[in-house]
């Protein structure tokens, strides 16, 4: 089955500078990866997503480039602010039940 | 829009007792629901997949006589943890998908969550 591994688990950055979360998945079926923000203690709120269609999305800060040759995917902040602190989840969208196969998550410290 | 809300946020019970959790999407109907659950600074952990009017497929590892799930309509769902014990005390997130085959429609919104707390 698929498998979705996530790196790093723990990033700091500087206030203003950039941040790159990436994430590998093993099943070259998946057609969908999304990303997820989780504030402590609260539901994970998607923040971008991107489809195997599609080798780069960008909304604002926030980008997601996908290589599907070598399956993998990265999630980008730039100019990253206080607000941004939180874990980070991507997934992978095998079949067409539409189940999430989640990284580990990536904790990331924004510091000012 | 793709609003889901999920009831209690939290609760506390005595060891053995059963609680019900409820999980509504309020503005879409969702053919899919899936039930997680994490424990502090761990990813999510899926449950089981609930598609409206069908039996749950659960994943495993996962004690389908112990988590009752019912998916009786495209807005409802609930997970029942039964005769709970300390070892399911965490924290318990569903999400909704609208499903279909439209390409815009697979994404999953989750509930806020409800924390667990079996004494």
């Amino acid at each position: 089955g698929e498998n979705v591994e996530q790196h790093p688990s723990t990033l700091s950055v500087q206030e203003g500078d950039s941040a790159v979360i990436k994430c590998t998945y093993s099943d070259s079926a998946s057609n969908y990866f999304p990303w997820y923000k989780q504030e402590l203690g609260k539901r994970p709120q998607l923040i971008i997503d991107i489809r195997s269609n599609v080798g780069e999305k960008k909304d604002q800060r926030i980008a997601v480039t996908l290589n599907k040759t070598a399956k993998h995917f990265s999630l980008h902040i730039t100019e990253t602010q206080p607000e941004d602190s939180a874990v980070y989840f991507c997934a992978a969208t095998p079949d067409s039940n539409y189940q999430l196969i989640w990284g580990a998550g990536t904790k990331l410290i924004i510091k000012p | 829009g793709a609003v889901v809300s999920q009831h209690p946020s939290w609760v506390i019970c005595k060891s053995g007792t059963s609680v019900k959790i409820e999980c509504r999407s309020l503005d879409f109907q969702a053919t899919t629901m899936f039930w997680y659950r994490q424990f502090p600074k761990q990813s999510l952990m899926l449950m089981a997949t609930s598609n409206e009017g069908s039996k749950a497929t659960y994943e495993q590892g996962v004690e389908k006589d112990k988590f009752l799930i019912n998916h009786a309509s495209l807005t409802l769902s609930t997970l029942t943890v039964t005769s709970a014990h300390p070892e399911d005390s965490s924290f318990y997130i569903c999400s909704a998908a609208t499903g279909g085959l439209a390409v815009s429609t697979d994404t999953q919104y989750f509930g806020p969550g409800t924390r667990l707390t079996v004494l």
